[in-house]
């Protein structure tokens, strides 16, 4: 049971797009959702996350947005460049002190210049 | 501040060898929790550790084990190598203090490859 469904699995955009990444949760008990970015050959690194009280996070060019209701959420690359090209992944946690990260399957970005 | 450093980068073992791998947490974090990443897939939880104990386990088997020293540094072990063993072993750490512990930080991993 996959429990953090992302989507799409690839994305090409032309430099200055905006890439959108979705992702859907089942357990409503998760109440962290980071976002992670990885290159080739690196460990993945931390981008941006929200809590379920808000339905909008920004810092810098990405934007995270959160529909609690729907179980989804989302993340927005403004003004892309080709240095974003990478593989994003979603991943959601639950409260508590074993809280672990229950990732999606990535999102493969690759931004034209 | 240092970040989450892991040894070695790269290991190329034999189907039933056993294999050790290291990690050392960020400055001021006392939880590592270890992760493996397929190729092409997310990272999938194995074990967390703090304050030297297990603190929850994903769906790894026994074979897989760990261990947590008194500065927070970590090991991970894996006894009888399988092919599917091969992979990218991730190790995160995460801080303590409210809310601290949600934010966890990869190291850049250790590429296993089991022949």
């Amino acid at each position: 049971q996959q429990q953090v469904k992302q989507s799409p699995q690839s994305l090409i955009v032309q430099k200055g797009g905006i890439p959108i990444i979705n992702c859907a949760y089942e357990n409503t008990a998760f109440d962290y959702f980071p976002w992670y970015q990885q290159f080739p050959g690196k460990g993945p690194a931390l981008l941006i996350a929200i809590r379920p009280d808000v339905s909008e996070k920004k810092e810098g060019r990405f934007t995270i947005s959160f529909n609690k209701s729907a179980k989804q959420f989302s993340l927005h690359i403004m003004d892309s460049q080709p240095g974003d090209s990478a593989t994003y992944f979603c991943a959601a946690q639950r409260g508590g002190s074993q809280g672990n990260l229950i990732f999606g399957k990535g999102t493969k970005l690759s931004v034209k210049p | 501040e240092t970040g989450v450093t892991q040894s070695p980068t790269h290991l190329i073992k034999t189907r039933g060898q056993q294999v050790t791998l290291r990690c050392s947490s960020q400055s001021g974090h006392n939880t590592v929790s270890w992760y493996q990443q397929a190729l092409g897939q997310g990272p999938q939880f194995i074990f967390q550790y703090y304050r030297e104990e297990e603190n929850g386990r994903g769906n790894f088997p026994p074979r897989f084990s760990g261990l947590q020293f008194p500065n927070y540094s970590s090991e991970l072990n894996v006894n009888a190598l399988e092919l599917d063993d091969s992979a990218l072993y991730l190790c995160a750490s995460s801080g303590q203090g409210a809310g601290k512990f949600y934010e966890q930080y990869f190291g850049p991993g250790t590429r296993l490859t089991v022949t």
